[in-house]
């Protein structure tokens, strides 16, 4: 079975410090990637996604990811973080043919201002 | 366009008793998907819905939770009688209806945060 494993439960960073947060992942065979974003007391919503091609992904508020497909990880990262992206962050993996996502158990993210 | 949306925001019931949350999809979204968040763990996937059907139901705990989506708009989710560890999030999230094997975007819901005492 497919799992994703997120190296880091809790960050605590100041603002305008860079921010990696590792995913990994189980599945070897064909993978679409995603990172959630979930603010306090709002919806989970699509950080980025990675299908194919350029493995170096770009999503939203300057956010990206790196699909590393020898190391089967999908790092996030932001070169300077805001107070505003104080959040919780989940890595997920789609389950192709299934069409269900598995999640990572999610780092929450406290930026200092 | 309206989100998908869940009610309640949050229930507090005792052991043994019987809950119901709703969850409304974005209106022609043919995929509805549930998912439930236990405290520290990760959000699990518990069953998916194409229209009124359940494609998927490789997720549900067990035969105390019983899922429905009748018309193939909204979706309930029972669960009866209700555990101690049943307690959590659960989330709903829609998505169009792709063709074989592509994907559209899930969107979430806000989540029902349900306490079992």
């Amino acid at each position: 079975a497919q799992s994703v494993s997120q190296h880091n439960h809790h960050v605590i960073l100041s603002e305008a410090a860079s921010l990696e947060l590792g995913c990994n992942y189980s599945y070897g065979g064909t993978v679409n990637l995603f990172w959630y974003v979930q603010y306090p007391g709002q919806h989970l919503q699509l950080l980025l996604k990675y299908f194919s091609g350029d493995p170096l992904v770009k999503g939203i508020k300057g956010f990206e990811a790196e699909f590393i497909k020898s190391k089967f990880s999908f790092n996030l990262r932001k070169p300077s973080v805001q107070w505003s992206d104080t959040a919780e962050y989940f890595c997920a993996v789609l389950n192709t043919g299934f069409q269900k996502l598995v999640f990572g158990t999610g780092t929450r993210l406290l930026v200092s201002p | 366009e309206a989100g998908v949306t869940q009610f309640p925001s949050h229930s507090v019931i005792e052991k043994g008793q019987t809950v119901t949350l709703r969850c409304d999809p974005i209106s022609g979204h043919d995929n509805l998907y549930w998912y439930r968040r236990v405290m520290g763990k990760e959000i699990k996937f518990l069953l998916h819905f194409v229209k009124e059907s359940k494609q998927d139901e490789s997720g549900m705990p067990n035969n105390r939770f019983l899922a429905e989506r009748t018309g193939g708009t909204y979706s309930t989710l029972k669960v009866q009688p209700a555990e101690l560890e049943d307690s959590g999030v659960y989330f709903c999230a829609s998505s169009q209806r792709g063709g074989g094997f592509s994907y559209n975007e899930q969107f979430f819901g806000p989540g029902t945060r349900l306490t079992v005492l």
